[in-house]
């Protein structure tokens, strides 16, 4: 069965700093990995997808993420925080049969 | 295009009372997926519908919850009778082809 880790749940970083939120699956078959944030009161929203194709993925608003089959990990970064960038980040697995597994989420805190 | 539409955005009901959400996905999304978000936790699957058949209700708690979705398009999931632990964001999702889940904005349920 597929499953998704994310290293901690919460994650504060300054205004402009690197963002990084872990994430390591774990799946039988090639995976299909994505990324999705949540603002409060939202539904979720597609950051980045990876699908077999090139390992790095870039996404919207700036965000990018690498899939590392030795690893097992599907992390994703940002150079520079905004503000805007405060939300729940969610890691999600997907196989074959398009049912998706979602980690317990990342809070980030981007401070002024 | 038009996203997956839920409805009611917000509900409060009591204990022991039953409650109804709805959903309307994308136009041409065969699969539709419920599921419940749980403060603090990311999204566990419900139910997983392919048109009108059900692929996956496997955590649908069958005593009290039930799904439909009648000619393979609108959806509803019902709660009868609700519980404290009911309390949630229930999200509706629906996907095409490709192994990418598009999310509705959810529905805050609050049993009291």
């Amino acid at each position: 069965a597929q499953s998704v880790t994310q290293l901690g749940s919460h994650v504060s970083v300054s205004e402009g700093a690197l963002v990084l939120l872990r994430c390591n699956y774990s799946s039988s078959v090639p995976p299909y990995l994505f990324w999705y944030v949540q603002y409060p009161n939202q539904g979720l929203q597609l950051l980045l997808k990876y699908t077999s194709a090139a390992t790095l993925v870039k996404g919207i608003n700036g965000f990018e993420a690498e899939f590392k089959k030795s690893e097992t990990s599907f992390h994703l970064t940002k150079p520079s925080a905004h503000m805007s960038d405060a939300a729940e980040y969610f890691c999600a697995v997907s196989d074959e049969g398009n049912q998706f597994y979602f980690g317990t989420g990342t809070s980030l805190t981007v401070i002024p | 295009e038009a996203g997956v539409a839920q409805s009611p955005r917000y509900k409060i009901i009591e204990k022991r009372q039953s409650v109804a959400f709805w959903c309307n996905p994308i136009s041409g999304h065969a699969t539709l997926y419920w599921y419940q978000q749980i403060l603090g936790q990311g999204p566990k699957l419900l139910i997983q519908f392919q048109n009108n058949g059900v692929v996956d209700d496997s955590q649908l708690p069958k005593d009290r919850f039930s799904a439909e979705r009648l000619k393979g398009v609108d959806s509803t999931l019902k709660i009868q009778p609700a519980k404290l632990e009911d309390s949630a964001v229930y999200l509706c999702a629906s996907s095409f082809i490709s192994p990418e889940a598009f999310f509705g904005q959810g529905t805050r349920l609050t049993v009291v």
